[in-house]
């Protein structure tokens, strides 16, 4: 079982080079999303899909840009990357909305990709 | 004030201590509540959910809901050094009009030494 995949699993950037973060589900799920989580802040969330075509800003959108044209794919364009932006990056999808299951309820996440901005 | 408050520790306890892990929160809104646990260098997993206030068992672990105090707890029972991770817990509404997209808490990095 795939659930979600991440690539790349490491980067590391110059200030101003732009990049693609790849994020990929098997399980059909509507909902898709991207959070950085860094040291004390925890998962702060991007952007968000709730269906192909469909997306919207999370807490922390400056400097990034989503699409989803298919369910299985939401990629994470940084435009401009800066120092800033160095994080560990979580991809996760879930059913949406959620049901009173475990398997509706569950948000299943990627292996994360760690990136430097220098 | 975050919607969702979790003390990030580090909490260190000795192997086979019972441990309590705590969030509150402010969104009278929230009715599923989740607790994931993350292993260094890892993603997040789904340990327990549980549906509007109560009590769960899970083998070692307890969910537990207090939505008049809008407080849930994990409690861990005979600890192993295999439970050093950090826990994070989750939330979201069910109600209509409200947001179906989680909350998580900062988690609480816990340390069980042998």
């Amino acid at each position: 079982n795939a659930g979600v995949t991440q690539t790349p699993k490491f980067q590391v950037l110059k200030t101003g080079q732009s990049m693609t973060l790849q994020c990929a589900q098997d399980m059909n799920h509507e909902y898709m999303s991207w959070y950085r989580q860094d040291p004390g802040m925890g998962l702060r969330l991007i952007h968000y899909s709730v269906g192909a075509g469909i997306t919207d800003q999370g807490e922390v959108p400056n400097g990034y840009n989503v699409s989803r044209s298919t369910t299985e794919d939401f990629p994470l364009r940084l435009l401009s990357a800066a120092p800033s932006q160095t994080s560990v990056y979580f991809c996760a999808s879930s059913t949406y909305p959620p049901t009173g299951t475990r398997a509706g309820n569950t948000i299943y996440f990627g292996e994360g990709s760690w990136l430097t901005v220098v | 004030q975050k919607e969702v408050e979790q003390d990030p520790g580090p909490l260190s306890v000795p192997e086979g201590a019972i441990v309590s892990l705590n969030c509150t929160y402010s969104n009278s809104a929230f009715q599923y509540f989740m607790w994931y646990r993350q292993y260094s260098r890892k993603g997040p997993e789904l340990l327990m959910y549980t549906y509007s206030s109560g009590n769960k068992e899970d083998g070692r672990f307890t969910a537990q809901v207090d939505k008049s105090s809008k407080y849930i707890s994990l409690f861990i029972r005979d600890s192993q050094p295999s439970d050093s991770a950090t826990y994070l817990c989750a939330m979201t509404s069910f109600a209509s009009g409200g947001s179906y997209i989680p909350t998580f808490g900062r988690g609480t990095s816990l340390i069980v030494h042998p």
